[in-house]
């Protein structure tokens, strides 16, 4: 069965360091790979999302994501993080073309030192 | 264009009774899907309707329904209601259908059951 794991339930980093959040994937073919942001009493909302071609995919707010087949990985990063970025992060996968059906990873809670 | 709304926000109820949540797509999408969240289980996948025919359907028991109008928007129900059953529902939708077309998410219905 497809799965999605994020290793990390909570991290905390400081406001303008980098960011690196963990997702791995398991799935036989190639999956179609997203990351979502929830921030409290909120939705979710897309941050960006792979589906072919180049491996380093850039989404909304200043992240971008590397799919690594290899690894079976599909890291979330930033550059300088904002105070505003604490929130809840989810990596997800689909699995099929013809379904909205998303697999969720259990989340990564993201706290913002100042 | 108005995003994706659920009502209502908030709903209290006892066990045993039964409850429906609504959903409205952004105009335009056909496709919605709807996902339980919680603490302990996390985001999991309900069910997906497309053109009024349920597509895909999670791992729920038959307590939890759903339906789609001809005007796209769906509604999810839950019979005999149990404590476990306490969630954040939430509604993406789609257009037209399409996979790879991005799922906007609601801001969600918070169900308490006592």
């Amino acid at each position: 069965a497809q799965s999605v794991t994020q290793p990390d339930i909570h991290i905390t980093v400081s406001e303008g360091a980098s960011l690196e959040l963990r997702c791995n994937y398991s799935y036989g073919a190639t999956p179609y790979l997203f990351w979502y942001v929830q921030s409290p009493g909120q939705g979710l909302q897309l941050l960006l999302k792979y589906f072919s071609g180049d491996t380093l995919v850039q989404g909304i707010k200043g992240f971008e994501a590397e799919f690594k087949r290899s690894q079976s990985s599909f890291n979330l990063r930033k550059p300088s993080v904002h105070w505003s970025d604490a929130a809840e992060y989810f990596c997800a996968v689909s699995t099929s073309s013809n379904t909205g059906k998303l697999i969720f990873g259990q989340g990564t809670t993201l706290q913002v030192k100042p | 264009k108005a995003g994706v709304t659920q009502t209502p926000r908030y709903l209290i109820k006892t066990r045993g009774q039964q409850v429906t949540l609504s959903c409205s797509p952004i105009s335009g999408h056909r496709s919605v899907s709807w996902y339980q969240q919680t603490p302990g289980q996390g985001l999991q996948f309900l069910f997906e309707y497309f053109s009024e025919t349920q597509r895909n359907k999670g791992n729920f028991p038959g307590r939890f329904s759903g339906r789609q109008f001809s005007n796209s928007r769906s509604e999810m129900n839950v019979s005999t209601l149990e404590l476990g059953d306490s969630a954040l529902y939430l509604c993406a939708s789609s257009s037209p259908g399409a996979w790879k077309d991005t799922q906007y998410f609601g801001p969600g219905t918070r169900l308490t059951v006592l």
